[in-house]
């Protein structure tokens, strides 16, 4: 079935160092691909997301290219603030399965000042 | 404001009760989801609702019931079969398949 996988974390950065998330998958079709973002006691919230090859989602500074080629959709970030420390989810979601989004095992991030 | 309500935020379960976690929206979502969240395993879903009156089960349905009587409304029973239940249970709708999710809070149930 498909699947998601994320490198794991925790991911501590210094303020303003780059971020990059490693996220491939798994489908047996055509996914539309996201990153959630949770912070600390609450729901998870959408960061971006694409819905095809080569689309790139951005928001909030952060960045992800739909990579067909190597089924992944690495999150990046070029300069990171104490603010987005969270646990960050990829997920992707097929039509052909009614939608449903399939989330990989999440990657806490921690910003250092 | 419109969005996603869940409650309570904590709820606590005594052997052998059910419990109802409660999971309201006013943003006019066809769709409803149910996730359970494990520390360290991500998020899997439960139970979904693409429209009133009917619901799928998701990876992870044993020991749970919804019902989808209304649109604006989605709660998820966890019965005395679920051995297993403490989690964080969080709540989520979209305007249809393959749209974005908007989550409710959460809520953290914990057996006594």
């Amino acid at each position: 079935g498909d699947s998601v996988t994320q490198m794991e974390g925790p991911v501590t950065l210094s303020e303003e160092a780059f971020l990059t998330i490693n996220c491939t998958y798994t489908a047996t079709g055509y996914p539309s691909l996201f990153w959630y973002v949770q912070y600390p006691g609450e729901g998870l919230q959408l960061l971006l997301k694409a819905t095809k090859a080569d689309d790139k989602g951005s928001n909030k500074g952060f960045e992800a290219t739909y990579r067909k080629e190597t089924t992944s959709f690495h999150l990046e970030k070029g300069s990171v603030q104490v603010s987005d420390s969270a646990v960050y989810f990829c997920a992707l979601s097929e039509r052909n399965q009614g939608g449903k989004l399939i989330f990989g095992q999440g990657t806490e991030l921690s910003v250092k000042p | 404001d419109g969005g996603i309500t869940q409650s309570p935020k904590y709820l606590f379960r005594k052997e052998g009760q059910n419990v109802t976690l409660s999971c309201e929206q006013n943003l006019n979502h066809d769709a409803m989801y149910w996730y359970r969240q494990d520390p360290g395993q991500g998020l899997r879903l439960i139970y979904y609702s693409q429209i009133v009156n009917d619901f799928q089960k998701g990876d992870i349905a044993e020991g749970y019931s919804v019902s989808r009587e209304k649109k604006e409304s989605f709660p998820l029973t966890v019965t005395s079969a679920q051995k297993n239940p403490t989690a964080f249970y969080l709540c989520a709708s979209s305007t249809g398949v393959g749209e974005k999710l908007f989550f409710g809070s959460g809520t953290q149930l914990s057996v006594l």
